[in-house]
């Protein structure tokens, strides 16, 4: 089983819709979750993160953790077609027992907003 | 404030060659880590750097080795390309981890390899 793992989509929207990501994960020792987005020929960007459960809310960007089913979100509200990016899910995991450093990705999700 | 930058862009190689790909670390970032990101695919952490040091190390073969200088730029070599060797390879920088907090990392634009 993957440690992280995320529906790959594609997935296309009118503009204005709520878009909404998930990630499911395996451990449930993680308790930092990131929400990075990726234009085309670009690096990753940070967009949002959370710790442990809750809601976090940035502008149209809201991100959730249920960890009792390890289930991780991203909404987007009032969509644009500017938000037309790759979105990753990642979690900082430890490796070795040592730090955190080591980014665990989901598999992104290719979103296209139409105008 | 320049960020991260990596070089070369492209880079079109054959199979059994070796490549260097080389990153510049946001300024005022001491650690360097390297990802591997295949066509359709979220990126694969390789290793990290540290002083000079690497720190840890995800499931990759030793053909792949790195170097950290005293500026804290990094290479990343990779001996013996294999065709499976194709992909988008990102190098993030970040200040000192921390052993309680995470660290945010900021990536490059990477470099596309192909091996033919």
């Amino acid at each position: 089983q993957k440690e992280v793992e995320q529906d790959p989509g594609p997935l296309s929207v009118p503009e204005g819709a709520i878009v909404s990501l998930n990630c499911t994960y395996s451990n449930s020792a993680f308790q930092y979750f990131m929400w990075y987005r990726q234009y085309s020929r670009k690096g990753p960007e940070l967009l949002m993160y959370t710790y442990s459960s809750g809601n976090k809310e940035d502008g149209r960007f809201t991100a959730q953790v249920d960890k009792s089913s390890k289930y991780i979100s991203l909404f987007i509200r009032d969509s644009q077609p500017s938000d037309s990016a790759t979105y990753l899910c990642a979690i900082p995991a430890r490796a070795g027992g040592t730090s955190y450093g080591k980014l665990t990705f989901g598999q992104g999700t290719i979103l296209t907003v139409h105008p | 404030d320049a960020g991260v930058t990596q070089s070369p862009t492209h880079l079109i190689k054959t199979r059994g060659q070796q490549v260097t790909l080389r990153c510049s670390p946001k300024s005022g970032h001491d650690t360097v880590s390297w990802y591997q990101q295949a066509l359709g695919q979220g990126p694969q952490f390789i290793f990290q750097y540290y002083e000079e040091e690497e720190r840890q190390r995800g499931n990759f073969p030793d053909r792949f080795s790195g170097h950290q200088f005293p500026n804290y730029s990094s290479e990343l070599n990779v001996n013996a390309l294999l065709l499976g060797d194709s992909a988008l390879y990102l190098c993030a920088s970040s200040l000192r981890i921390s052993f309680t907090s995470t660290d945010t990392q900021y990536f490059g634009p990477g470099t596309r390899l192909t091996v033919l």
